[in-house]
């Protein structure tokens, strides 16, 4: 594998529904991102680790739950989501926090039912 | 509220032609900046970045900054059909916020 991957791509979930999404970089860098990225919209920063601390949160509903466990990895944990929340959520990395250019994942399409 | 701002297009362009995608921004401190392509269903691609004034030149693509101006463009040369995607704008938001903002984006559609 190679960049950044992302698991799964596409994702269908009730509003009860507790679901994971999945990210991993292979490009040895140390900070990583969520964004949600909705139709007309800029793209949206929902959080920001850096050498697998939490840097951001930018305001994001409890709903969503990320986990670090190294630099590698990073999860977004998702509970009682709402139909606003469907989405693409992409996952990117960079070097290091302070490292402005990114790369980003395929993305997970998520529908909320 | 730092902002980026975009034409949202549809940007169309014949084969061949040149194609220039602008963006300003708010954030006078904002020292580096990028550009992303991003095809239909896919993910953003990082393209170009840029973080003097004048001109950065790759291929066919040449990034341009104005930082009085708070203006940044992109600019296509000899547009291909395989360039036809949204373009999106993305400025580091200065000081020690450590965050990208990135514009709404530009659809651009090259036409053989």
């Amino acid at each position: 594998e190679t960049g950044v991957t992302q698991t799964p791509r596409h994702l269908v979930m009730g509003m009860t529904n507790k679901k994971s999404l999945k990210c991993e970089q292979h490009l040895g860098h140390n900070a990583m991102y969520w964004y949600k990225q909705s139709a007309k919209k800029p793209l949206e920063l929902m959080f920001v680790y850096n050498f697998k601390e939490q840097t951001e949160n930018n305001s994001v509903p409890s709903r969503f739950s990320p986990e670090c466990p190294n630099s590698s990895h990073l999860f977004l944990h998702l509970h009682t989501l709402q139909p606003e929340d469907s989405a693409l959520y992409l996952c990117a990395s960079s070097q290091d926090r302070s490292t402005y250019e990114q790369y980003f994942g395929p993305g997970t399409r998520l529908t909320v039912t | 509220q730092k902002e980026v701002e975009q034409n949202s297009g549809p940007l169309s362009v014949p084969e061949g032609a040149i194609a220039s995608l602008n963006c300003t921004y708010s954030d006078r401190v904002s020292q580096s900046f990028f550009w992303y392509r991003q095809y239909s269903g896919k993910s953003p691609e990082l393209i170009m970045s840029i973080y003097s004034n004048g001109d950065k030149e790759d291929g066919r693509f040449t990034a341009q900054l104005n930082k009085a101006s708070q203006y940044v463009s992109l600019l296509i040369r000899d547009s291909q059909p395989s360039d036809s995607a949204t373009y999106l704008c993305a400025v580091e938001s200065g000081g020690s916020n450590y965050k990208l903002t990135f514009g709404k984006g530009t659809l651009l559609t090259v036409n053989p």
